[in-house]
């Protein structure tokens, strides 16, 4: 039973181009997102996070989208360079992170062409 | 900082035996994770704890999986016996305390990929 679901195992774009990851999540109690990048043989790391109370946060080149009543949340990376290949994750929290559970969505591999 | 380290990195096993596999978090963070990732169900939370004692362990799969930490330097999951569908990716992560704020990031090791023949 996946609370949250990143239904694209994978998205190839071409560099310079706008990348779009989706994430869905069903728990309603879920109230700060995450999304995390992984490359080949290394852990996740922390990327981009936003709070049920915002439905965008900007980092530079990644843009975190929420749609609490659609329960949707999107990544978007402009413009896409080739060091951007690589794994994400979607994360999603509840009582505004602070037990520090995280669920994990199942990934999305993107490929970044030069 | 030396960051989470886990060991060992690869490990290769038969059925039946079994598997522990070793985590050092950061320095001063006060969670400590295990996830499992697989291609099928992505990370999977299996048991955190939180100033070493263990707060949620709704993800452990089966009794055969246990974990410990016995002092705030050190965790341990172990899988006794194993099977070949534990073969997975298993990462360990920690996590400051969230000081009146939002600060749930997490610090994830390397992983160990254990293969169960």
């Amino acid at each position: 039973d996946q609370q949250v679901k990143q239904n694209s195992p994978s998205l190839s774009v071409q560099e310079g181009r706008i990348s779009i990851l989706n994430c869905d999540y069903t728990n309603s109690m879920f109230d700060y997102f995450l999304w995390y990048k992984k490359y080949p043989a290394e852990g996740p790391t922390f990327l981009i996070s936003i709070s049920s109370i915002k439905d965008k946060n900007e980092d530079g080149r990644f843009t975190v989208f929420l749609n609490k009543s659609a329960k949707h949340l999107s990544l978007h990376i402009v413009p896409s360079q080739p060091g951007d290949s690589a794994v994400y994750f979607c994360a999603a929290s509840a009582f505004s992170g602070n037990t520090g559970k995280l669920i994990f969505g199942q990934g999305t591999t993107l490929q970044v062409k030069p | 900082d030396a960051g989470v380290i886990q060991s060992p990195r690869h490990e290769v096993t038969e059925m039946g035996q079994e598997v522990t596999l070793r985590c050092k978090p950061i320095s001063g963070h006060d969670y400590l994770f295990w996830y499992r990732q697989t291609m099928m169900r992505g990370l999977e939370l299996l048991i955190y704890f939180n100033n070493n004692v263990p707060i949620d362990d709704s993800g452990m799969p089966e009794d055969r999986f246990s974990a410990k930490m016995p002092n705030a330097s050190f965790s341990t999951l172990k899988i006794q016996p194993s099977e070949p569908r534990d073969s997975a990716v298993y990462f360990c992560a920690s996590s400051p305390r969230a000081s009146g704020k939002v600060t749930d990031t997490q610090y994830f090791g390397p992983g160990t990929r254990l293969t169960v023949l």
